[in-house]
């Protein structure tokens, strides 16, 4: 199976600030891996899907990239909506998987 | 609109069953296939399987290999989730996600307001 890790496991930051998440895949992937943000009580939200493409109503500030084995999300400038937790998920090889999220909370 | 609506909360004892169910509407079922994902208090999202609605092509999480089923039914663009012999770290909210991997390459991109399962004797 292929494991996800991210870093970091949590991430203080403050309104404005650029933020940058990995994830790193225990072996190489295709360019099928997502993130989503998830709020207690709520179901996970897309953001990205196959590596760097945005979905339908998620804002610019979000962007994607990376290849092979690890792989980033970037909000360009944190908004108060934006604390959160932010999962990986490869969906290239079975077993699919998460990695372990990021918590994004108000520095 | 594009939904999908999952049934009520559940109590369970240890070694019971559950199935959970996921309808859809606002899109064309049989175009996509469902996943079920799962957060236990506490940790992360676990992927636990997924059905090809066109096909019926299932996968499953070794993990719960032996134990979950997910199936369909086309007539009422319903799927569903059980998940046998219970234990109380199977306490947990369950998802269901519509799924374009195969068509769009898409992640799981609808989702189910989730289902909390509780085990618990």
């Amino acid at each position: 199976d292929i494991q996800m890790t991210q870093s970091p496991a949590t991430l203080s930051a403050s309104v404005g600030d650029r933020v940058t998440i990995t994830c790193r895949a225990s072996q190489s992937i295709s360019n099928l891996l997502a993130w989503y943000q998830y709020k207690p009580g709520k179901a996970p939200k897309l953001l990205i899907y196959k590596t760097s493409s945005l979905d339908t109503g998620v804002p610019s500030r979000f962007s994607g990239s990376g290849s092979g084995t690890e792989f980033t999300l970037t909000i360009s400038s944190l908004q108060p909506d934006d604390f959160a937790t932010y999962y990986c998920h490869q969906y290239d090889t079975y077993d699919f998987s998460f990695g372990p999220g990021t918590k994004v909370d108000l520095k | 609109q594009v939904q999908l609506v999952q049934s009520g909360a559940e109590l369970k004892k240890p070694g019971a069953s559950v199935k959970v169910s996921c309808k859809a509407s606002g899109f064309t079922f049989n175009t996509y296939a469902i996943t079920w994902v799962r957060l236990a208090p506490g940790e992360g999202l676990e992927w636990m399987g997924r059905i090809s609605v066109y096909n019926g092509d299932t996968k499953y999480a070794q993990k719960f290999h032996g134990r979950v089923t997910i199936s369909t039914d086309t007539s009422t663009s319903t799927a569903y989730m059980e998940l046998r012999s219970l234990r109380s770290d199977d306490t947990a909210a369950y998802f269901c996600a519509r799924d374009a991997r195969a068509i769009f390459g898409v992640a799981p991109d609808v989702w189910g307001q989730g289902t909390t399962v509780t085990v618990s004797s």
